[in-house]
């Protein structure tokens, strides 16, 4: 099945630092999402992006689907940032179900 | 409000027991999942369904059994709880099962504590 890999694993970055969040990945996707995961638990879709490049607000991704990678650029980062950041992908074709894929996450902690 | 909603948000029980959580989605989603998280925070397939067919993970134990009464519903229930099924588990829904799939959307979780 696919492989995903984010990196770096933990990153602890000041206030209005920025930061980039890296996702492989294994085999040809037609579905990327970026995800925040809160303090709370709850699980916010950041982005929809099987490539190319999105923006909302401070936070950007670009997805380069034929090397197999996406970055999530979080600038001017704010202590409501902190949380787990994850990359998940999933490859559908014809009728078949091909579910969402996740990686093991970056846990972004920002300081005041 | 639009969205994918889960109940209860916390579930506290004994082992076991046979217990519920619901799900239902708003969207007009056609496909409807559960994921389960673990302790260290690893999100992973349980069961994909959608109106033709059930997907359901080799690995999940047989005494998880989805069970969906129409499309906006996809309930998980559990029998002979064990403590292993603690976890967090999360239902998400989508539009399409193949390249025309947008993205999903996930509920709030439900943070199943079996003691």
């Amino acid at each position: 099945g696919i492989q995903v890999e984010q990196s770096p694993p933990d990153l602890i970055l000041q206030e209005g630092a920025n930061s980039t969040l890296r996702c492989n990945f294994s085999d040809s996707v037609n579905n990327l999402q970026w995800f925040h995961q809160n303090p709370w638990g709850q699980l916010i879709n950041l982005f929809y992006i099987p490539s190319g490049t999105k923006q909302n607000g401070r936070l950007s991704a670009t997805t380069v689907a034929t090397e197999r990678y996406s970055l999530l650029y979080i600038s001017s980062s704010q202590t409501t940032d902190s949380g787990v950041y994850f990359c998940a992908v999933a490859f559908f074709y014809g009728g078949s179900q091909g579910n969402l894929i996740f990686g093991k996450g970056t846990k972004l902690s920002v300081k005041p | 409000d639009t969205a994918v909603s889960q109940t209860p948000k916390y579930l506290v029980t004994q082992m076991g027991n046979d217990k519920s959580i619901k799900c239902e989605q708003n969207l007009g989603h056609d496909t409807m999942y559960w994921y389960k998280q673990d302790s260290k925070k690893f999100l992973k397939i349980m069961f994909s369904y959608n109106n033709k067919e059930l997907i359901i993970n080799e690995t999940v134990p047989n005494r998880f059994s989805p069970k969906s009464p129409d499309k906006a519903h996809l309930n998980l229930h559990i029998n002979s709880l064990e403590l292993g099924d603690s976890a967090v588990y999360f239902c998400a829904s989508s539009q399409g099962d193949g390249p025309a799939n947008y993205g999903y959307t996930f509920g709030s979780g439900t943070r199943l504590t079996v003691v």
